[in-house]
């Protein structure tokens, strides 16, 4: 079974730029997440999906961040402008329901110079 | 609200000796808790889980968790460390079915010959 794929793996942006991660969950999984991993620190939700509609975004920084799940599959995480403090390791994971196991994808690190 | 403190952001231990990795978690209701594992550029990884029912937890690779309520505490062990345990880790909860999962700082756990 496939896992949680994630892309790019690596990317480096100057501050002010614009940068979007994408995720393809495993088959099935309706439940999607997007995580924020600062440096010596843990993951942190920055947004949860349920098929297609938004559970949570509760901590996601709306006035740059912004995510979408169209079709209730891939899902893709923007930022827009980057700033400093948004680099950090953003890990996608994806569960059959909220209740479920999560599985992570390798995540995507980003540097902002 | 949920919180979680992992005690000891570096734990070193020869190999062959006992691993213990604290994890204490505060909760308005009766939680989850979980512990990851994370290895150098990759995802996190489920070890094992506490939902309900008996208080210790088998997990993969020989780890285990004891649920202790009246300690507020989730602590990981193994009763004999191996190389390839050298890695992060995470411990993690949730309220109970859904909500979203709070994490702590994590525990780098390296492991001497």
């Amino acid at each position: 079974e496939a896992g949680v794929a994630q892309s790019p793996r690596y990317k480096i942006i100057e501050k002010r730029q614009s940068v979007a991660f994408w995720c393809n969950p495993i088959s099935g999984h309706a439940t999607l997440y997007w995580y924020q991993q600062i440096l010596g620190q843990g993951p942190k939700l920055l947004i949860q999906f349920q098929n297609n509609g938004v559970v949570d975004d509760s901590q996601l920084p709306k006035d740059r961040f912004s995510a979408e799940r169209l079709k209730g599959v891939d899902s893709t995480l923007k930022i827009q402008p980057a700033k400093l403090e948004d680099s950090a390791v953003y890990l996608c994971a994806s569960s059959l329901g909220g209740s479920d196991t999560q599985y992570f994808g390798p995540g995507t690190r980003l540097t902002v110079l | 609200a949920q919180s979680v403190t992992q005690l000891g952001s570096h734990v070193s231990v020869s190999e062959g000796a006992l691993v213990l990795l604290r994890c204490n978690y505060s909760s308005s209701v009766p939680p989850y808790l979980f512990w990851y594992v994370q290895y150098p550029n990759q995802g996190l990884q489920l070890l094992l889980k506490y939902t309900t029912g008996a208080t210790l937890v088998k997990g993969i690779n020989g780890f285990e968790a004891e649920f202790k309520k009246s300690e507020t505490s989730f602590h990981l062990t193994k009763p004999s460390a191996h190389m390839s345990d050298a890695a992060e880790y995470f411990c993690a909860v949730r309220r109970a079915q859904a909500g979203k999962s709070t994490f702590g700082d994590g525990t780098t756990l390296t492991v001497k010959p």
